[in-house]
């Protein structure tokens, strides 16, 4: 069964305090590893796709990386319109289609 | 573009009434659409797996005698929550994928509160 773990549950950072947050997962085969951002009373907004261990991915302040048990999403200089609760899911090639399994997220604030 | 649209997007309904959810791809059309439940600061929880013009494949523990689905088209997918009761109420979410690069579009999210 894939499991999906995020960590810390929740994180607050000061404006410009740069942090990471962890993705560790267990998949059979690993198709793909999405970030998702979501804010409160809406749904997930596409981040990154990783598909192999090494590979980063970048966009404004926030880079995803990838080894074969776990991803990073490092928050560089963060700023408050950061605060959200980020997801991580994965895709199996085992499974069919795009089926993805969620993690529990990361709520993070950041105040100015 | 990869747009998705959710209606209603919040409904309040008594209980042991049925409610309806239309999901939409608004500019691609969408052979499978994923229905997710998510409970207040919880994760998403695949609820079921709609392909167009097939039944759907639900989820361990979700009842599909309660939460129908129908994929009739391309671009819409409907979960009607039947008989709904207070525990149903939830936000459910739904996603389409568009068959590029195995990428899931979401939607806004629907609000349901059963009194």
């Amino acid at each position: 069964e894939d499991q999906v773990t995020q960590s810390p549950e929740a994180l607050r950072l000061q404006e410009g305090e740069s942090s990471s947050l962890n993705c560790s997962y267990t998949v059979s085969g690993l198709r793909g590893l999405f970030w998702y951002r979501q804010d409160p009373g809406k749904g997930p907004e596409f981040l990154f796709t990783l598909y192999s261990a090494g590979e980063e991915k970048e966009k404004e302040r926030l880079k995803a990386t990838l080894t074969k048990k776990e991803s990073f999403l490092h928050i560089t200089a963060p700023k408050p319109e950061d605060s959200a609760t980020y997801l991580c899911a994965v895709q199996a090639w085992e499974t069919s289609g795009s089926r993805l399994t969620f993690g529990e997220g990361t709520q993070l604030t950041v105040n100015p | 573009g990869a747009v998705v649209s959710q209606h209603p997007s919040r409904v309040i309904c008594k209980s042991g009434t049925s409610v309806k959810i239309e999901c939409r791809s608004l500019d691609f059309q969408a052979t499978t659409m994923f229905w997710y439940r998510q409970f207040p600061k919880q994760s998403l929880m695949l609820m079921a797996t709609s392909n167009e013009g097939s039944k759907a494949t639900y989820e361990q523990g979700v009842e599909k005698d309660k939460f129908l689905i129908n994929h009739a088209s391309l671009t819409l997918s409907t979960l009607t929550v039947t008989s709904a009761h207070p525990e149903d109420s939830s936000f459910y979410i739904c996603s389409a994928d568009n068959g590029v690069a195995d990428e899931q579009f979401f939607g806004p999210g629907t609000r349901l509160t059963v009194l």
